[in-house]
């Protein structure tokens, strides 16, 4: 059982670079989510997609783009990579409020 | 609107003491109210959940019941172990959050031998 797969799961970048982190999922679920995690601090959203077509915006989204592919995928581009978008950075999907949302297991990132 | 709040960390205990971290929430309707649990380096793990007011959830000997005259869901565990040294969160998800989870800011739990 494969659930979230996120890649990848470690990146260094340099200020100015670009990159597009994967995110796939295997359970059929409807909604996706994007967050981002700062040492010792929970969780804060930056995009999900409520289902397949849509994506929205959620408290962070500055420097982020998100792209969902089809039902399955659903991908975040850094187009311009800053230090402080140095996070650990997760993947999630849900079937609907009754089932909660799975994790994949994170992507850290290093801007350098 | 809908928020989470839950006790602040860290909470340290010594190992078999009986653990309480609390969870209270403000939401509109019927939300559904989880815990998840993360180890050190790891992703997020749905620990347990609760659908409906009076629900229980349970998993590793955790339980936590759906209290909706308190609007609470506190996490309690009988007996810890080293090994349930992490960082719990509280959230909860409801229709009118547009399906997306509603966070608590996390309890650091330390178990010391």
């Amino acid at each position: 059982n494969a659930g979230v797969t996120q890649t990848p799961k470690f990146q260094v970048l340099k200020t100015g670079q670009s990159m597009t982190l994967q995110c796939a999922q295997d359970m059929n679920h409807n909604s996706m989510y994007w967050y981002r995690q700062d040492p010792g601090m929970g969780l804060r959203l930056i995009y999900y997609s409520a289902s397949e077509g849509t994506t929205d915006k959620g408290e962070v989204p500055n420097g982020y783009n998100v792209s969902r592919l089809n039902k399955r995928e659903f991908s975040l581009r850094l187009e311009s990579a800053a230090p402080s978008q140095t996070s650990v950075y997760f993947c999630a999907s849900s079937e609907g409020v009754r089932g909660g949302a799975f994790f994949g297991q994170g992507t850290r990132l290093t801007v350098v | 609107g809908n928020s989470v709040t839950q006790m602040e960390g860290p909470v340290t205990l010594s190992e078999e003491a009986f653990l309480t971290i609390n969870c209270t929430y403000t939401a509109t309707g019927y939300p559904s109210l989880f815990w998840y649990v993360q180890y050190p380096g790891e992703g997020l793990q749905l620990l347990l959940k609760a659908t409906k007011a009076d629900d229980k959830g349970s998993n590793k000997g955790f339980e936590a019941t759906y209290r909706k005259e308190t609007t609470s869901f506190h996490l309690e565990k009988g007996s810890v172990q080293v090994s349930d040294s992490a960082v719990y969160f509280c959230a909860l998800m409801n229709m009118n959050s547009n399906y997306q989870l509603i966070w608590g800011a996390g309890t650091k739990l330390i178990i010391k031998p």
